[in-house]
């Protein structure tokens, strides 16, 4: 498959504790994306790299959240400190060279958190 | 403000009639537009996308979208909808490359 894989598919964490997922692209593709989805809505932008540089991050994320693509390869997101509202899918999407943006993006299967 | 709205949390058709479901957009300069869908634990997967030339717009599984730059829409359509179609349904707008989603409109249909 050589589709957008995401690690780990699901995680339990206790509130106040630190979560790492990791999110492997399209091999092809230079751009990578990071989403949240909570139930009952649609995916929201948390941040985006093009190669290894960090080039936009949503209000959303918060100095508890930080994100690294260090060889503009996988992409690792970091939730310090997590907090129950935290509880959600966390989604990773790449596209190729960007076009303009009308490039679609593929997305991985996701992550689901879940902040006790 | 960019921003995408799916007036419908839910479309009901039964299997073998037209289906339609409603997306309309606020965007500044020319739009992007996409549809993705989303099956129960998978990814989301893309449709079909708008971004010059033909209003109508042919994506996969049969599924067609129709962009109205007067009433600035973009509505999904398929002329015989099947049970397998019924899934989460999502339209969004490109912006600087990122996606901003509707809130979503489930679609069931039924045999």
């Amino acid at each position: 498959d050589t589709g957008v894989s995401q690690d780990p598919r699901h995680k339990i964490t206790k509130r106040g504790q630190n979560v790492t997922f990791r999110c492997d692209p399209i091999s092809e593709h230079n751009r990578l994306y990071w989403y949240r989805q909570t139930l009952g809505q649609g995916p929201e932008f948390l941040t985006y790299f093009q190669n290894e540089a960090q080039l936009e991050k949503s209000r959303l994320l918060s100095d508890r959240f930080s994100a690294e693509r260090p060889k503009g390869s996988f992409s690792t997101l970091e939730i310090q400190r997590t907090e129950q509202g935290d509880s959600a899918m966390y989604l990773c999407a790449s596209s190729p060279r960007y076009r303009g943006g009308g490039d679609e993006q593929f997305f991985g299967p996701g992550t689901r958190l879940t902040v006790l | 403000a960019q921003s995408v709205a799916q007036p419908e949390d839910q479309v009901n058709v039964a299997e073998g009639n037209p289906l339609t479901v409603k997306c309309t957009y606020s965007v500044s300069g020319n739009p992007y537009l996409f549809w993705y869908v989303q099956y129960p634990n998978r990814g989301l997967q893309f449709l079909l996308k708008y971004i010059t030339g033909d209003n109508l717009v042919k994506g996969s599984y049969g599924f067609e979208a129709e962009f109205n730059k007067s009433q600035t829409s973009f509505h999904l359509k398929k002329p015989s909808a099947l049970v397998s179609d019924s899934a989460l349904y999502f339209c969004a707008v490109g912006v600087t490359g990122k996606l901003i989603f509707g809130q979503g409109t489930t679609l069931q249909v039924k045999p």
